[in-house]
C-alpha cells in the first residue's frame, strides 16, 4: 500500500521555465510534509517542507503547495536551472519522526 | 551543520558473506533510521532506532539486522548477502527536540552482491 505516490517518474524541463513537481498521499494522518533532492552516488538533501496546517511555504525559488482537501502536495521552481537536474522525493509524516518517502520524479533541466 | 557519514560509499560483497555497514551522526539526534534505494521503489525503511540499544523494524527487515551500542552510532547488518540486497544504502538521523521531522542523510553506500 502505497501511502505516498509520485505517480510522474520523469520530468523534462527547459532551463528558465517552471518545473511543477506533483506527489499524492491518502493517510489523512499526516501533518508534515518535506522534499528531498538525490544526486546521482550522493545521500538526499532537505530541501522544503510545510506542515499540514499552512498550504504554501517559499524559500527562495522552491515553493511548496499543499491542497489538504485533495491530499495533494506540488514543488514549483522557478526559474529552473540545469543545477537542479536530480531525483526529487517527497514524503510525509504522522506525528512521528519516521518519514513515508514517494518513488521520486527525476527532473531533467535542459539549456 | 549535521554530518552523517557512512563507513564506505562502495561495497562488492559475495554471496552469504557477513556485512557491516557503519553510520555515524555528529549532531546527538536520538533517532537514526537505514533505508534503501532502489529505482522506481523509492526509498524503503529497513530498520529504526530511538536510543541506544532500542531497535524498530521498519517495512523490509527481512536479512537484516541492526546495532545500536553509541548514540552517534548505528549499524546495518547483512547476515548472509544475498544479490537481491545489492542496492544503495542511506542512513539518516533526527532529533525529537527539533520539534519536526526532517532528517538528515548520509552519502550512501552502493553494495554490490555478486
Amino acid at each position: 500500500d502505497q501511502q505516498v505516490k509520485q505517480n510522474s517518474p520523469s520530468l523534462s524541463v527547459q532551463e528558465g521555465r517552471i518545473s511543477i513537481l506533483n506527489c499524492d498521499y491518502t493517510n489523512s494522518m499526516f501533518d508534515y510534509f518535506l522534499w528531498y533532492k538525490k544526486y546521482p552516488a550522493e545521500g538526499p538533501t532537505f530541501l522544503i517542507s510545510i506542515s499540514s496546517i499552512k498550504d504554501k511555504n517559499e524559500d527562495g525559488r522552491f515553493t511548496v503547495f499543499l491542497n489538504k482537501s485533495a491530499k495533494h502536495l506540488s514543488l514549483h521552481i522557478v526559474p529552473s536551472q540545469p543545477g537542479d537536474s536530480a531525483v526529487y522525493f517527497c514524503a510525509a509524516s504522522a506525528g512521528t519522526d519516521k518519514l513515508i518517502f514517494g518513488t521520486g520524479t527525476r527532473l531533467q533541466v535542459f539549456p | 551543520d549535521v554530518k552523517v557519514t557512512q563507513s564506505s560509499r562502495y561495497l562488492v560483497k559475495r554471496t552469504g558473506e557477513k556485512v557491516f555497514l557503519e553510520c555515524v551522526q555528529d549532531m546527538d539526534h536520538e533517532n537514526m533510521f537505514w533505508y534503501r534505494q532502489d529505482p522506481g521503489l523509492g526509498l524503503r525503511l529497513i530498520y529504526f532506532s530511538y536510543d541506544v540499544k532500542m531497535k524498530e523494524k521498519g517495512d523490509i527487515p527481512e536479512g537484516y539486522s541492526v546495532s545500536r551500542e553509541k548514540k552517534e552510532r548505528f549499524s546495518l547488518i547483512l547476515e548472509s548477502a544475498s544479490t537481491n540486497q545489492t542496492s544503495m544504502y542511506l542512513c539518516a538521523s533526527t532529533s525529537p527536540r527539533s520539534g519536526v521531522a526532517t532528517q538528515y542523510f548520509g552519502p550512501g553506500t552502493r553494495l554490490l552482491v555478486l
